[in-house]
């Protein structure tokens, strides 16, 4: 079945940028999304980015996707503490009505 | 707008006991979903739901039930609780296949 694998932990200090990677194996992947989950809340959508697009700037977001290698990163610039959360990558392919999440990569800002 | 409603928002049960899982949306979307999160771990789709009336089941269907007697409403119900099923559940929603996923704030479920 369909696979979305990220890092499970990334450290950055304040006004660094983050890279997150996600790799994803389904090659009908349509839509491809950034979600972020702070503490005891549920998912909210950062951005997402179609299969036919290389690149997606969204103020201090931007994301990257190689279609090619199957693998989407998420920039965060200029992080700041306030970024600091779990952000899952997820994929919905061709035909498919529900969201396959990767594992979250725990993003810790440090001042 | 209140958006996706999860209750209740913690709940310890023994296991073998039965509870349902409540979820209400005020969007008027057709698609709802539930999904489980474990620990250190991607969520995982339980069952899913295009209209009032339509389920599917998702990875992780065993040991869940559901129903869509009306749009808003998606509850989740778990007839014979185990350990296993000690996890986090979210429900989310959305009005149409390429439209934002609205999630709710989860419900963080122990069996003990």
């Amino acid at each position: 079945g369909e696979d979305v694998e990220q890092s499970l932990f990334l450290s950055v200090r304040e006004g660094d940028s983050s890279v997150i990677n996600c790799t994803y194996t389904d090659s009908s992947s349509t839509y491809l999304y950034w979600y972020k989950q702070e503490p005891g809340a549920g998912l909210q959508l950062l951005t997402y980015i179609f299969s036919n697009m290389d690149m997606k700037q969204d103020q201090r977001l931007t994301v990257l996707l190689n279609k090619k290698d199957k693998h989407l990163s998420l920039r965060i610039a200029d992080t700041q503490t306030g970024d600091s959360a779990i952000y899952f990558c997820a994929e919905r392919g061709t035909g498919r009505r529900a969201l396959t999440f990767g594992s979250g990569t725990r993003l810790q800002v440090q001042p | 707008n209140a958006g996706v409603t999860q209750t209740p928002k913690f709940r310890i049960l023994k296991i073998g006991q039965s509870m349902t899982l409540q979820c209400a949306q005020d969007m008027n979307h057709n698609y709802m979903y539930w999904y489980r999160q474990d620990p250190g771990m991607g969520l995982k789709l339980i069952y899913y739901s295009v209209g009032a009336g339509i389920t599917d089941k998702g990875e992780v269907p065993n040991g869940y039930n559901v129903s869509r007697s009306t749009t808003e409403d998606f509850p989740l119900r778990l007839e014979l609780a185990a350990p296993s099923q000690t996890s986090v559940y979210f429900c989310a929603s959305r009005r149409g296949e390429n439209e934002k996923l609205f999630f709710g704030s989860g419900t963080q479920l122990s069996v003990l």
